[in-house]
Formats: C-alpha cells, structure tokens, sequence
C-alpha cells in the first residue's frame, strides 16, 4: 500500500517570502502521479500542481514549483514570493494505476501555512 | 461552468442514525470518489463509482455504502453513525481516465457532525 508523510505540521513565513514544504512517499509503482493540493478555509480542495513520476523535469506553475526526486521518493512544493492568499493546509497525494475508472488519491496528514503580512 | 456540487453543507445527527449525503459531478465529469476528512487530518478515500457501480473502496466498513445515478450524481450512505464518523465528506469527480493529467475537481464537502 502507498503511503505519504508530511513531516511540517505548520509553517509560517512572511510575505514575499519563499516556503519550500516537505513530502515523502512509499511505493513499489514505477509509473504514478503526485499532486500538490491547497485547502483555504473555504474546504475545497484546489490542484496547485502535478508531477507525472515518468518524466524528470520538474514541474513548474507560475509562483509554484517542484523538487521531485524519484530514488528518494521525495517530492516538495516551494512557494515563490508568497502571498497572503497563499495561507491554507496544503496536501502531497499519489495516485497509481489506473484501475476501472480513475485512479483514487492517497494524502499526506497536511501542512498548513500561514503567510504573515 | 458549475463545479462539483455538495449538499446538505452542514448537518448535525444523533449516535445511530442514518445519513445520506449528495453530490453532483462537474459537467462533463463521469467518475465520482468520496473521501472523508477528520479535523486535522488529510482526506481518506471511501470509494468510487464509475458507470453506477463501485470501482474501487477503501477501508471502510459496509455501514458505508453508495450509488452513482446515471446523471453521474451520487449519493453516500453511513448507517449506524457512530461519534468517530464526524467528519468533512468530500466529492470528487473527474473523467474517467483523465485523473492524471488534471486530477480530481472537489466539492466544499459536507460537514458530519454525530452527538
């Protein structure tokens, strides 16, 4: 079974700041997914980014970029130039093979950041 | 473009009561999962349904069960609640087949709350 561990209960940085949060996971898969998921206070999940396991460049998303590192099954988020409205729990997930449908989502226990003005 | 949609958005219901919590998929969308999320902690996943049956399910115990309708809308149903099933319960919905590429599209959730 696969697991994702998210060693940050909580951080806090300033504006304008970078942030870079932590995710370890645990699998025997060769070819999956990992997502990095932000949850505001308004409790929806939002997809920040997605790494596909199979390629090696990492992915980037304006503010947001990744450090994907397969051999150690490590995958962090950092946040460029943080803003305020980037405070939020935020989840590592992994997703496997697709089986009947669509594949299910494993997440991390969260981190949850506070940006300070 | 209407998202996933979720109701009720709160509920309140006694130890040993049934309960049944909606969800209608983003438009377009044809695989529905729901997860629970306990305060604090990350989304566990409960099952899913693709064509109106279940695919896959997670560690749940059948007090859990559900139904997909052939809008793609669905329903959870937790029998026999007991205080642990207070939670927020998330709907996800995607194409089947296409979670990889853009991943799940959430509700709000629908937050459980048993006394």
């Amino acid at each position: 079974a696969q697991t994702v561990t998210q060693s940050q209960p909580e951080m806090s940085v300033q504006e304008a700041e970078t942030v870079t949060l932590s995710c370890t996971y645990d699998t025997s898969e060769n070819n999956y997914y990992l997502f990095w998921y932000k949850q505001p206070p308004s409790r929806q999940m939002i997809l920040v980014i997605r790494q596909e396991a199979y390629k090696q460049q990492n992915a980037t998303e304006n503010r947001f970029s990744v450090n994907f590192q397969k051999a150690a099954k490590s995958f962090s988020l950092k946040i460029s130039d943080s803003q305020l409205g980037d405070t939020a729990m935020y989840f590592c997930a992994f997703s496997g093979v697709i089986i009947q449908g669509a594949q299910k989502l494993v997440f991390g226990q969260g981190t949850r950041l506070t940006i300070n003005p | 473009d209407a998202g996933v949609t979720q109701s009720p958005t709160h509920l309140i219901k006694t130890r040993g009561q049934q309960v049944t919590l909606r969800c209608s998929p983003k438009s377009g969308h044809d695989t529905v999962s729901w997860y629970q999320q306990a305060l604090g902690q990350g989304p566990q996943f409960i099952f899913q349904y693709y064509e109106e049956e279940e695919r896959q399910r997670g560690n749940f115990p059948d007090r859990f069960s559900g139904h997909q309708f052939p809008n793609y809308s669905s329903e959870l149903n937790v029998n026999a609640l007991l205080l642990g099933d207070s939670a927020l319960y998330l709907c996800a919905s995607s194409p089947a087949g296409w979670t990889t590429r853009y991943g799940y599209t959430f509700g709000s959730g629908t937050r459980l709350t048993v006394v």
